[in-house]
């Protein structure tokens, strides 16, 4: 089976440009989480949804940062405009309703100069 | 505020020692405690722990939660070098769906 799939591997920009990253989920995993990891800060959560539905978008940094998910199979995470502190590896996982165990994709390595 | 603490940030040690890595945690609405390695890429799942006192085991792996003491340990015995990752303790909270708060993580060095 395949995991949890995300685009682009890296992703370099330069400040001003708008970003989207995105998440395929495991299929028939209805839980879906976006996280950015940094020395600085660790691993954190942004935004999850389930059954597509944002669930808590609390942990998203400001107005620059929104996420979608319109559909079982498909999310997105979009940065606009785009800063050098956005500079961080954003991973998506996902995991089944009631269950504890989320599975992570490779990330995108984002770059802004 | 939720939060998770690990110890120590770094270890470095020899392969073949025995190493347990430590978490301790502060969650509101406390489900369970998950344990991830993560090497280069995606950290990968290890263990949930739910019950106290009752000890998982996944080969040289062993991880066990003391809910008492709000705490849990990760133990690796006779340790390789592929063993050298970080590894990241994360509390899920109950707030009507699944949020995981992760730890900073330990980052483990094995030598040969």
């Amino acid at each position: 089976d395949a995991g949890v799939i995300q685009s682009p591997r890296h992703e370099v920009t330069e400040m001003g440009q708008e970003v989207t990253l995105r998440c395929k989920p495991i299929s028939g995993h209805n839980s879906l989480f976006w996280y950015r990891q940094t020395m600085m800060r660790g691993l954190e959560l942004l935004i999850y949804f389930n059954n597509n539905v944002p669930i808590d978008d609390s942990g998203m940094p400001e107005d620059r940062f929104s996420a979608k998910m319109p559909n079982a199979s498909f999310s997105t995470l979009k940065i606009q405009p785009s800063e050098p502190r956005d500079s961080a590896v954003y991973f998506c996982a996902s995991s089944q309703w009631g269950t504890d165990t989320q599975y992570f994709g490779p990330g995108t390595r984002l770059t802004v100069l | 505020e939720d939060k998770v603490v690990q110890s120590p940030l770094s270890l470095v040690v020899h392969e073949g020692d025995t190493v347990t890595l430590n978490c301790s945690y502060e969650v509101t609405n406390f489900r369970s405690l998950l344990w991830y390695k993560q090497e280069k890429k995606a950290p990968t799942f290890l263990f949930m722990l739910t019950s106290s006192g009752i000890e998982k085991k996944s080969g040289r792996l062993s991880s066990i939660l003391d809910k008492k003491e709000l705490s849990s340990i990760l133990n690796i015995t006779a340790t390789q070098t592929g063993d050298s990752a970080i590894y990241l303790c994360a509390g899920m909270l109950i707030q009507g769906a699944q949020k995981l708060v992760f730890g900073q993580g330990t980052r483990l060095t094995i030598n040969p």
